[in-house]
């Protein structure tokens, strides 16, 4: 079956400073989304992107939030300015617009 | 109201046992509804979908009540295997909506 990739699959980063997390949706697929999941918490949708653009986002999705699909591949989540409450694991995820989503294996983001 | 409500769990039970979730949301206009399942640290996984005239996939049986914006799993015949978290989502026009989960203990 074909796979959402997603790297790194851990990433360690200081207060403050920029990361940015990449998926390889599935190659057919026309709409990309970027969901978080915090530690004990529920599954939270951040953002959807449809036609090169966001087609919807959520309140948690703020200035400090960016996402791109930069190559017709890839897909990435920019957090500009991290903050402690950013630490959770973040799932890319892509669909046809049919009903199911594959979701990527996650990057675990922990902010020291 | 939280969008999507389900009872957090744990349900511990032994195999073979016959056992149900249920879950509830707040939006009328959903269109969509589903269980996924969740192992520990890993990506949801679609378990099944949810139709009202009610649907099955082996031991498994989901139904959905939009009157009462309600939907059910039953798990028959538990396994170990099946000890994971299972999360009520809908959907409404792109988004997934996620419940909280409902975890699931089936001990030997």
């Amino acid at each position: 079956e074909p796979e959402v990739t997603q790297t790194p699959s851990h990433q360690v980063t200081q207060m403050g400073q920029e990361v940015i997390l990449r998926c390889v949706p599935i190659s057919n697929h026309l709409y990309f989304y970027w969901y978080r999941q915090i530690l004990g918490q529920k599954v939270e949708f951040l953002v959807s992107f449809y036609n090169n653009e966001i087609s919807e986002k959520s309140e948690i999705f703020d200035d400090q939030f960016s996402v791109e699909r930069p190559d017709g591949s890839n897909f990435t989540l920019k957090i500009r300015s991290t903050k402690l409450e950013d630490s959770a694991m973040y799932f890319c995820a892509s669909t046809t617009g049919a009903e199911k989503l594959f979701f990527g294996s996650g990057t675990q983001l922990s902010v020291l | 109201r939280k969008e999507v409500e389900q009872d957090p769990g744990p349900f511990n039970v032994p195999e073979g046992a016959t056992v149900a979730f249920n879950c509830t949301y707040s939006n009328s206009a959903s269109q969509s509804f589903f269980w996924y399942r969740q192992d520990c640290r890993k990506e949801p996984k679609l378990l099944m979908s949810v139709y009202s005239s009610g649907n099955e996939d082996g031991r498994f049986t989901a139904q959905l009540n939009r009157a009462s914006q309600y939907i059910s799993l039953l798990i028959r015949d538990s396994k170990l295997s099946d000890s994971a978290t299972y999360l009520c989502v809908v959907k409404g026009f792109q988004k997934l909506v996620f419940g909280t989960g409902t975890r699931l203990l089936v001990s030997p």
